[in-house]
């Protein structure tokens, strides 16, 4: 089945440390997504790409990196220099130029220790 | 800059009854898309109901249907005969198209339960 997936679905990180959250896509979208999710902010975006080895900053990417070496894959690394990471992380995928909306992957749960 | 707003942080609803989740948007933009998600407990966003800013029908499926009102910026949510597994959070969302792709906008989500 085609779909989004997203690992691991819990990580737990020591304060300095740099984690990676994997998002793969079988889907052949061109266009994937990182959101950050906390309670009562709904999502905010972090990173987005549109093609292979081209990104943009969202409106909260500071303390975060990302690569887009293949069309399926869309790594996000959380660094040590974001200062509040916990939170609940999404990604999604698009078909660029099509308007049918986000594809969702089910989610990373990030918690500092 | 677009926004999304939902005034409604929790509602309820009993089983089998009708509720009306509401939504504002404001920009500047003609054409635009509307969508409904869901995100249930298990946390995996699911797409319910899409709208297109240039159609004066409102989108309907199923037992989910909107009110559109494109003049006043509206975007509601109705749900009929609601059941047990409409429980969750449920994210406006206002989508346009730019030089760099789709750009989606959020609102902070309204959490609803329905009761038995």
């Amino acid at each position: 089945d085609g779909g989004i997936t997203q690992s691991p679905k819990y990580l737990f990180r020591k304060e300095g440390q740099n984690v990676t959250l994997s998002c793969e896509q079988n889907l052949n979208h061109d266009a994937m997504y990182w959101y950050r999710q906390d309670p009562g902010q709904g999502l905010r975006l972090i990173y987005y790409s549109q093609i292979v080895n081209d990104f943009q900053k969202g409106d909260i990417a500071e303390g975060y990196s990302v690569s887009r070496e293949k069309k399926e894959s869309f790594p996000l690394t959380v660094t040590s220099a974001q200062k509040n990471p916990t939170a609940f992380y999404l990604c999604a995928s698009s078909i660029r130029g099509l308007n049918y909306g986000y594809t969702f992957g089910s989610g990373t749960r990030l918690t500092v220790v | 800059a677009q926004t999304v707003t939902q005034s409604q942080p929790e509602m309820s609803v009993q089983e089998a009854e009708t509720v009306t989740l509401s939504c504002t948007y404001d920009t500047s933009e003609n054409n635009y898309y509307l969508f409904w998600y869901k995100q249930p407990p298990s946390r995996q966003m699911i797409l319910v109901i899409r709208q297109e800013a240039y159609k004066q029908q409102n989108a309907t499926e199923n037992r989910f249907s909107v009110n559109f009102q494109k003049a006043a910026k509206s975007f509601s949510l109705k749900i009929s005969d609601s059941q047990l597994g409409d429980t969750a959070m449920y994210f406006c969302a206002f989508m346009m198209t730019s030089n760099t792709g789709n750009q989606f906008y959020f609102g902070t989500g309204t959490s609803l339960t329905v009761i038995p």
